[in-house]
């Protein structure tokens, strides 16, 4: 039984280029969470996604990043135009449903975007 | 909000010594509480949860009580290993579900 799939493990991209990470969540799961890991700091949580639906995405900054989570296929966190400051640790978990105490998140091992 | 806060680290200590990571929390209501360990190059594990005041968490030998009073949820151990070196966050699940997670605390044990 498959875990959460992150790809790229390692991104890097150039100032202003395009950034596209992928997650596969656990089969079986239709929820879906992106987190960011900075350098010395905790996960900050980004976006919550159900198939086809954003649920929450008040921790996405409001340009440039944008997700979403289609009927068919992975969940795909996109950053446009990455500048220095995007460098980080992107982190999809995943859950059967709503991740509460009952059914907690199952983290991928993430994606290291270095933008140079 | 809700916010997490833990001890500042790095951890460092030798085999077979007692831990102690402390996290205090703010939240509305009654949140859920876990620790999630995360080793080198690895996404975030499950180490132990709590769902109400009073309960107990516990795996692989760590405790973690939730002290509604105290609005805490200390990760104690009593003997650590090599292989506890890792990476420890505190986090609580509050409305909509979402996670807020400490900054975590870098925990080496040497032999």
């Amino acid at each position: 039984n498959a875990g959460v799939m992150q790809n790229p493990r390692h991104l890097v991209r150039r100032r202003g280029q395009e950034a596209r990470l992928r997650c596969s969540p656990m089969k079986g799961h239709s929820h879906v969470y992106w987190y960011r890991q900075l350098p010395e700091e905790g996960l900050k949580f980004m976006v919550y996604l159900q198939k086809e639906n954003i649920i929450d995405e008040s921790g996405m900054p409001k340009e440039r990043f944008s997700a979403e989570f289609p009927k068919e296929g992975p969940s795909i966190l996109r950053i446009q135009q990455v500048v220095r400051g995007d460098s980080a640790a992107y982190f999809c978990a995943s859950s059967r449903t709503e991740g509460r105490s009952n059914s907690p998140l199952h983290f991928g091992n993430g994606t290291r975007l270095t933008v140079t | 909000g809700d916010s997490v806060t833990q001890m500042e680290g790095p951890v460092t200590l030798s085999e077979e010594a007692f831990l102690t990571i402390n996290c205090t929390y703010t939240a509305t209501g009654y949140p859920s509480l876990f620790w999630y360990v995360q080793y080198p190059g690895e996404g975030l594990q499950l180490l132990l949860k709590a769902t109400k005041a009073d309960d107990k968490g516990s795996n692989k030998g760590f405790e973690a009580t939730y002290r509604k009073e105290t609005t805490s949820f200390h990760l104690e151990k009593g003997s650590v290993q090599v292989s506890d070196s890792a990476v420890y966050f505190c986090a609580l699940a509050g409305a909509n579900s979402k996670l807020t997670f400490g900054k975590g605390i870098t925990l080496s044990v040497r032999p």
